[in-house]
């Protein structure tokens, strides 16, 4: 089945320095989402990339989605403690059913 | 407004019994859908449900299942719990029913001893 991968599982950082995790997945993807969830929390969706190539920026956050729709990634520049949590990447193929795959995820610690 | 409410917040159960997990969606949000989360991987999905019928249902057993009410409240129900169903249970509602921003609930977390 469709698969959704993420890498690094881990990413320890000095605050002030860039952060990016990077998604793939096995098949090609109608749109793909991005979650953050802080330790103990809940998945908070930030953004949804639907176009090939496409590219969108949230103040400090960048997100990119392949020109093959098949992968994605997410870059932080000058990471703040905030940053804490782990980031999502979420699939949706183009079948019927039109559900989310995540992928594991990628757990960003910061260290002041 | 209130966000995704789920009930109830922690659970303990022992194998072999069933539990029932409640969700309310954000006012308006037809859609419901259910996924598991096990400590340090992402929301597996389990099943989503727009206008009271079953749209998806993701690669779990039949010891689950759900159902949706009219007022777009949902349950999720789990018979014979085994120790491998200790998870995170997350309810998201979107507005529509074909992966719209899912909006999470904070969960169940469930034990099984």
């Amino acid at each position: 089945g469709q698969q959704v991968m993420q890498i690094p599982q881990y990413q320890h950082v000095q605050e002030g320095e860039d952060f990016t995790t990077y998604c793939n997945s096995s098949t090609t993807l109608s749109n793909i989402q991005w979650y953050k969830q802080r330790p103990g929390g809940h998945p908070v969706f930030l953004i949804q990339l639907v176009k090939s190539g496409e590219v969108k920026k949230q103040k400090r956050l960048t997100f990119q989605f392949g020109e093959a729709k098949k992968n994605s990634s997410l870059h932080i520049t000058a990471t703040q403690t905030t940053d804490v949590g782990t980031y999502f990447c979420a699939g949706m193929n183009g079948g019927s059913q039109g559900n989310l795959i995540f992928g594991k995820g990628t757990k960003l610690s910061v260290k002041p | 407004d209130a966000g995704v409410t789920q009930s109830p917040t922690h659970l303990i159960k022992t194998r072999g019994q069933h539990v029932t997990l409640r969700c309310s969606p954000i006012s308006g949000h037809k859609s419901v859908s259910w996924y598991q989360q096990v400590l340090g991987q992402g929301p597996q999905f389990i099943f989503q449900y727009y206008e009271k019928e079953e749209r998806g249902r993701g690669n779990f057993p039949d010891r689950f299942s759900a159902r949706q009410f009219p007022n777009y409240s949902s349950e999720l129900n789990v018979n014979a719990l085994l120790l491998g169903d200790s998870a995170l249970y997350l309810c998201a509602s979107s507005l529509v029913v074909r992966a719209n921003i899912q909006y999470f609930g904070a969960g169940t977390r469930l034990s099984v001893l």
